[in-house]
């Protein structure tokens, strides 16, 4: 119950093209859904996040979709480049610990020139 | 430069070795962790010190000892692993374990590959 399933496992797309990368989760306790990104050779780091309050949220080219019902989340790169290139993680929190916080398996995006 | 940075950055060693990890955080942090990142597999969470207290995942086996002797510094003592212990170990503080979910601050890791 506390999974969170990330797909797809890979995803190449154009530079120029929209890459969406889906998480799903089973456990409705969850209220915290950040994404990291990791470039080879380097730690994850903080991308965005969300909150189920909201149904969307947008940074510069990054946006997080969240449909609470479904229990379903996903990012989406809107204009990508190919210095957007990198491992996407998404991962669900709990109760506001960074000890509750559950990882996708990862997504290796790359976007061609 | 993300203010966390872990020694060794490559690790190669025998099942028998003794070894160890090392991580600093220069962000005045007070929970720190350690995480294994295997090829196609979710991160996990392998130990939480904060406030010198240790919080352990009752999975880890216990070749893998961790030591936090102040807020800053971090370490993973590592003996007679096995080969399947072979992946990259992150370190990663937060200002505090119980807020802030999701703003971990990782260093670049060690990859430590066991023979």
């Amino acid at each position: 119950q506390q999974q969170v399933k990330q797909s797809p496992q890979s995803l190449i797309v154009q530079k120029g093209g929209i890459p969406i990368i889906n998480c799903a989760y089973e456990n409705t306790a969850f209220d915290y859904f950040p994404w990291y990104q990791q470039f080879p050779g380097k730690g994850p780091a903080l991308l965005i996040a969300i909150r189920p309050d909201v149904s969307e949220k947008k940074e510069g080219r990054f946006t997080i979709s969240f449909n609470k019902s479904a229990k379903q989340f996903s990012l989406h790169i809107m204009d990508s480049q190919p210095g957007d290139s990198a491992t996407y993680f998404c991962a669900a929190g709990l109760g506001g610990s960074a000890r509750q916080l559950t990882f996708g398996s990862g997504t290796q995006l790359t976007v061609l020139p | 430069e993300t203010g966390v940075t872990q020694t060794p950055r490559h690790l190669v060693m025998g099942m028998t070795n003794k070894k160890s990890l090392k991580c600093e955080q220069h962000l005045g942090h007070n929970a720190m962790y350690w995480y294994k990142q295997s090829a196609k597999k979710p991160l996990e969470l392998m130990f939480v010190y904060s406030l010198e207290e240790r919080v352990e995942n009752n999975s880890v086996p216990s070749r893998f000892s961790p030591e936090c002797p102040n807020s800053s510094h971090l370490f993973l003592h590592l003996h007679t692993l096995q080969p399947e212990d072979s992946a990259l170990y992150l370190c990663a503080s937060s200002q505090h374990p119980q807020v802030s979910a999701g703003e971990l601050f990782f260093g670049e890791g060690s990859r430590l590959t066991v023979l």
